[in-house]
């Protein structure tokens, strides 16, 4: 079956302008993250959503980054005034309840963010 | 505050050898452990985990290790396959113990297997 989409694969965008990000998760899986991954790094948590809601944003650098995912599937991760500082790797991952000892989490190939 | 810590950027093994990637941790809370795997230009996929009350999981060529005394963990792949070479991530959650529900990740080991 379909894995987790990620689009666009690439984006290129000015300082202070605004970029969506959209992630499509595996049919029938609750949990959705996303996940921001910098050079040279491992992913570092941004924010998890079960269902509709937002269950814990702690990961969330601060008030430019936003995410919804109004119907509980698809999920817009949004960044408003980009800084050269937001350019990195943005994965999404979906499980099926929630990261837990059944329920690893699938990642997408991530969408590649550059604010020049 | 790096919760995770690979120490190893990077390690090359000969075809038919094992390897070994090594993980350290430091929140004790830490109950639940990952292991990813990272091709070039795509997502990690999802290896192998071990629970914090077992300190071994196998699953074909790869063996988990959990030593919860020393907040250390490894990943064995024996016999390593030219296939096998990647980026290796570890990752950790306290879910059991706080009910959050993300991972933290370390900052990956890099495995060439040469043929």
């Amino acid at each position: 079956g379909a894995g987790v989409s990620q689009t666009p694969s690439n984006k290129v965008t000015e300082k202070g302008k605004y970029v969506e990000l959209r992630c499509d998760p595996i049919s029938g899986h609750t949990a959705l993250y996303w996940y921001r991954q910098s050079l040279g790094q491992g992913p570092e948590f941004l924010i998890y959503f079960q269902g509709t809601g937002a269950a814990d944003d702690s990961g969330l650098p601060n008030d430019r980054f936003f995410a919804v995912r109004p119907e509980g599937s698809v999920s817009t991760l949004k960044i408003q005034r980009t800084e050269r500082g937001d350019s990195a790797v943005y994965l999404c991952a979906s499980s099926q309840q929630g990261n837990g000892w059944n329920s690893p989490l699938h990642f997408g190939n991530g969408t590649r963010l550059t604010v020049t | 505050d790096q919760q995770v810590k690979q120490n190893s950027p990077s390690l090359s093994v000969q075809e038919g050898r094992i390897s070994i990637l090594n993980c350290d941790y430091t929140n004790s809370m830490f109950d639940y452990f990952l292991w990813y795997k990272k091709y070039p230009a795509e997502g990690p996929t999802f290896l192998i985990s071990i629970s914090s009350i077992k300190d071994k999981n196998e699953d074909g060529r790869f063996t988990v290790f959990l030593n919860k005394s020393a907040k250390h963990l490894s990943l064995h792949i024996v016999p390593s396959q030219p296939g096998d070479s990647a980026v290796y991530f570890c990752a950790a959650s306290a879910i059991g113990q706080t009910g959050a529900n993300n991972l933290f990740f370390g900052t990956g080991t890099r495995l060439t297997v040469i043929p």
